[in-house]
């Protein structure tokens, strides 16, 4: 069955450090995307990062990239230089198949960023 | 405001009651998504909705949930005959169809309290 991992609960970065956020995932399926979300204390869920099963080389959204490692199985997230702001719940999420809209989500991580 | 909108932000119910969710989503999105999220847990995926239709729903959703989006446009979630265990944050989400990443706009979510 499809399942996402997320190992570490909470973590604790420098501002402006770079920090990397783990995820690994489980599917036989060949065609897949895998997402991260952001949740910061107001609730609202913010998307950050898409990849691609087919896609060659690693996303890239301004201070987000997602460092894909297919036979691995992982899809860590990075985020460079660490902002106040970052402080947030971090999700992983895989679309579980193409042709498919159903999506499954890790338990996340707890990110907290020090002054 | 032009993001997605849930109504009411909160809700206090009695065990046995029914309750009833409204979504509505970024006016041009065709795709809706509605989750359910507990303490310390990711989303879970309940149902999605493409135009009118519903076209994947999960095995979380019991005959007691059912969801609807006449013409396509805004969504309602309602469940009968509300348990404590029902009580949780229900996200929706909007996307628009389209190639790549479906990124996924959340709204602020209904928190449900069962007592």
């Amino acid at each position: 069955a499809q399942k996402i991992t997320q190992t570490q609960p909470g973590m604790f970065v420098q501002e402006k450090e770079a920090v990397t956020l783990d995820c690994t995932y489980d599917t036989s399926d060949q065609s897949y995307g895998l997402f991260w979300y952001k949740q910061p204390s107001s609730g609202e869920m913010i998307f950050l990062i898409y990849q691609g099963s087919y896609d060659e080389q690693n996303a890239t959204e301004g201070r987000y990239s997602l460092n894909f490692q297919k036979a691995r199985k992982s899809a860590n997230l990075v985020i460079s230089a660490s902002q106040l702001g970052d402080s947030a719940m971090y999700f992983c999420a895989m679309r579980e198949k193409a042709g498919t809209y159903k999506y499954i989500f890790g338990t996340g991580t707890r990110l907290k960023v020090l002054a | 405001d032009t993001g997605v909108s849930q109504n009411p932000r909160h809700k206090i119910t009695k065990r046995g009651q029914n309750v009833t969710f409204r979504c509505d989503p970024i006016s041009e999105h065709n795709r809706l998504y509605w989750y359910r999220q507990t303490l310390g847990q990711g989303p879970e995926f309940l149902t999605y909705f493409q135009n009118e239709a519903q076209l994947e729903k999960s095995r979380l959703l019991s005959d007691r949930f059912s969801a609807e989006r006449p013409k396509g446009s805004f969504s309602t979630l309602e469940i009968q005959r509300t348990e404590q265990g029902d009580s949780a944050m229900y996200l929706c989400a909007s996307s628009l169809r389209g190639t790549g990443g479906d990124e996924q706009f959340f709204g602020p979510g209904t928190r449900l309290t069962v007592l």
